[in-house]
């Protein structure tokens, strides 16, 4: 069936190296890939996204690339800052409509 | 512009009750999806309404259902509660229309937080 796997699930950086979180889906049919971010307490927020047409996006200090032979998708936070300390989400949709589906979350927590 | 709007923000039912859950959408946006969200599971696709259609649908039992209203504003129900229904429930909103997909402000509301005692 669906499903979105996303690794690892926690992650400690110290405050300027760079973070790495990957995706691997089971739908080929996958054709949109959002990754959200969100913070204790908050409603999810989306940072970047990327479609089946685009191998890689960049926005400033994040990054998303993907690999559709391999249906991996990764994203890239470089410079890390502690407020990028949150839980990141990867997604997959599979149709035009409202479904998303979400892997597990990796908790990033970034360490001055 | 007003973000989306759940209501109520927290809420604490019996076991056996049912609940509904209030989601008004961004202006103009006509696709309601929503989500559960449990430490668990993690966030988990209930389903989407569009035009007052269910147009999508995830993998939950009976007792939790849904509707759209003409002005896009959604609810969705849960009935005969149990104790593994709480959890925070979560809609998206966004445009929806043939051809947009989620070009167009997918959007999170902050969330109800459902606990059942």
């Amino acid at each position: 069936g669906e499903n979105v796997e996303q690794h690892p699930s926690t992650l400690s950086v110290q405050e300027g190296d760079s973070a790495v979180i990957k995706c691997t889906y089971s739908d080929s049919a996958s054709n949109y890939f959002p990754w959200y971010k969100q913070e204790l307490g908050k409603r999810p927020q989306l940072i970047i996204d990327i479609r089946s047409n685009v191998g890689e996006k960049k926005d400033q200090r994040i990054a998303v690339t993907l690999n559709k032979t391999a249906k991996h998708f990764s994203l890239h936070i470089t410079e890390t800052q502690p407020e990028d300390s949150a839980v990141y989400f990867c997604a997959a949709s599979y149709n035009q409509g409202g479904k998303l589906i979400f892997g597990q979350g990796t908790e990033l927590s970034v360490k001055p | 512009k007003a973000g989306v709007t759940q209501t109520p923000r927290y809420l604490i039912k019996t076991r056996g009750q049912q609940v509904t859950l209030s989601c008004s959408p961004i202006s103009g946006h006509r696709s309601v999806s929503w989500y559960q969200q449990t430490p668990g599971q993690g966030l988990q696709f209930l389903f989407e309404y569009f035009s007052e259609t269910q147009r999508n649908k995830g993998n939950f039992p009976g007792r939790f259902s849904g509707r759209q209203f003409s002005n896009s504003r959604s609810e969705m129900n849960v009935s005969t509660l149990e104790l593994g229904d709480s959890a925070l429930y979560l809609c998206a909103s966004s445009l929806g229309g043939a051809g947009t997909g989620f070009r167009d402000g997918y959007t999170f509301g902050s969330g109800t937080r459902l606990t059942v005692v």
